[in-house]
């Protein structure tokens, strides 16, 4: 299984609302990343965990809140979005830290429309 | 921290032409440079990538070409067709630190005529 699975595909939100995304993989990665992605730009970094331990937050306003429950999710909970914040939110692993290919296996994403 | 220009934004070409995307990088330190091929809204998917002991790669009609020295590497599309359309992204980064942290080009968008 060489799959990342993102849920929701879609999402539509008030800026009032609260909402998660979430992801999985059962390929034994260590390292989960959340990337943001705005049309036809490349994705930006917005998180990194390595064994389930945050390891790089890359100045994302804490109305993104990320969690990993255990070394096969990722979940990125949303309070208070702003419309600039819609966007295709991709998660990626890897299979860690200075080991492995160094590939990033990506999700197909999730779409978020914040309204 | 690192930052990655890639060249052309766009890139037009009749099928059976070559395509040619350029990348620069700036830290000294990064030895891994993949390549990213995103189909209209699907995922980023990885078509080839390279390592800094290496100078050239190939893959069927793909191949990448790196030059330390002058902190620049390239992606090679022979033979293109249709289906080759779409946003092509450049990275690099450093596999032994920051957690595989990789620094993303702006992308080129191909265009592949018929």
């Amino acid at each position: 299984d060489t799959e990342v699975t993102q849920t929701p595909k879609h999402l539509v939100m008030g800026m009032t609302n609260k909402k998660s995304l979430k992801c999985e993989q059962h390929m034994g990665h260590r390292a989960m990343y959340w990337y943001k992605q705005k049309a036809k730009k490349p994705p930006e970094l917005m998180f990194v965990y390595s064994y389930e331990k945050l390891s790089i937050n890359e100045s994302v306003p804490s109305r993104f809140s990320p969690e990993c429950p255990n070394s096969s999710l990722l979940n990125l909970h949303l309070h208070a979005l702003q419309p600039e914040d819609s966007a295709l939110y991709l998660c990626a692993s890897r299979s860690g830290p200075q080991v492995g290919t160094g590939e990033l296996f990506f999700g197909e994403g999730s779409r978020l429309t914040v309204l | 921290g690192e930052n990655v220009e890639q060249h052309p934004s766009t890139l037009s070409v009749q099928e059976g032409d070559s395509a040619v995307i350029k990348c620069t990088y700036s830290d000294s330190a990064s030895n891994y440079f993949p390549w990213y091929k995103q189909e209209l809204g699907k995922r980023p998917q990885l078509i080839i990538d390279i390592r800094s002991n290496v100078g050239e790669k190939k893959d069927q009609r793909i191949a990448v070409t790196l030059n330390k020295t002058a902190k620049h590497f390239s992606l090679h599309i022979t033979e293109t067709q249709p289906e080759d359309s779409a946003v092509y992204f450049c990275a690099g980064g450093n596999r032994g630190t920051s957690y595989g942290k990789l620094t993303f080009g702006q992308g080129t968008i191909l265009t592949v005529h018929p």
